[in-house]
């Protein structure tokens, strides 16, 4: 069973900002959110992850409510390279099979020109 | 970033033969590869987990003597589908665990794509 839940599919404007939600209502302490993308035909890539704070790399950021139920993935300027499937997993900190990255169905990203 | 190849990127056989995937992590170590199976407008779904001189660990559901998984090295893990049927068609994509937890970086290779007549 997934345990985040986003939206199938969202839509944005190149060079515009895109705020891709999930919740995780029943994440627990030891989870970090993890956010991976997969372009057509391809492998997915990491994103970014986080466990309590907000996060920022080079690719995008991460913002976590303060509860962790949940979380924001900030693309600060979308371009057309960002169209993929976006996908929001929690990752267990213990490992083992916990550690598993169970994919769901992820929220499809469309960017116009 | 680390990186991890699959050899072949795609492959077509006849029903009733055998096919073997590469997974390779080419400038790491992983202590950990995973074999995830994704149909057309689906998400990956998680067949095994392998550890190196270990045998693999089958999600519930993945027939293990359909899809054998040797894990012979730090490096390199494969996949041989047997006797493969149409329904096996799929993009096959394996991935490599980085370091122990709870760091637990993961890359995944690029793909192979199946296609059985």
């Amino acid at each position: 069973d997934a345990k985040t839940t986003q939206p199938n599919s969202m839509e944005s404007n190149e060079e515009e900002p895109v705020h891709l939600p999930c919740n995780h209502s029943t994440i627990s302490g030891t989870d970090y959110i993890h956010w991976y993308r997969q372009l057509p035909s391809q492998g997915p890539e990491y994103v970014i992850h986080g466990l309590t704070s907000n996060v920022n790399n080079r690719m995008a950021s991460l913002a976590i409510a303060e509860d962790r139920k949940s979380s924001t993935l900030i693309l600060h300027r979308a371009t057309l390279r960002d169209a993929a499937v976006y996908y929001c997993i929690l990752q267990s900190h213990y490992g083992g099979s916990q550690g598993n990255l169970i994919f769901g169905k992820g929220t499809k990203l469309s960017v116009k020109p | 970033g680390a990186v991890v190849s699959q050899h072949p990127s795609r492959v077509i056989c006849k029903s009733g033969t055998s096919v073997k995937i590469e997974c390779r992590s080419l400038d790491f170590q992983a202590t950990t590869m995973f074999w995830y199976r994704q149909f057309p407008k689906q998400s990956l779904m998680l067949m095994a987990t392998s550890n190196e001189g270990s045998k693999a660990t089958y999600e519930q559901g993945v027939e293990k003597d359909k899809f054998l998984i040797n894990h012979a090295s730090l490096t390199l893990s494969t996949l041989t589908v047997t006797s493969a049927h149409p329904e096996d068609s799929s993009f096959y994509i394996c991935s490599a665990r980085r370091g122990p937890p709870p760091l637990n970086e993961q890359f995944f290779g690029p793909g192979t794509r199946l296609t059985v007549l």
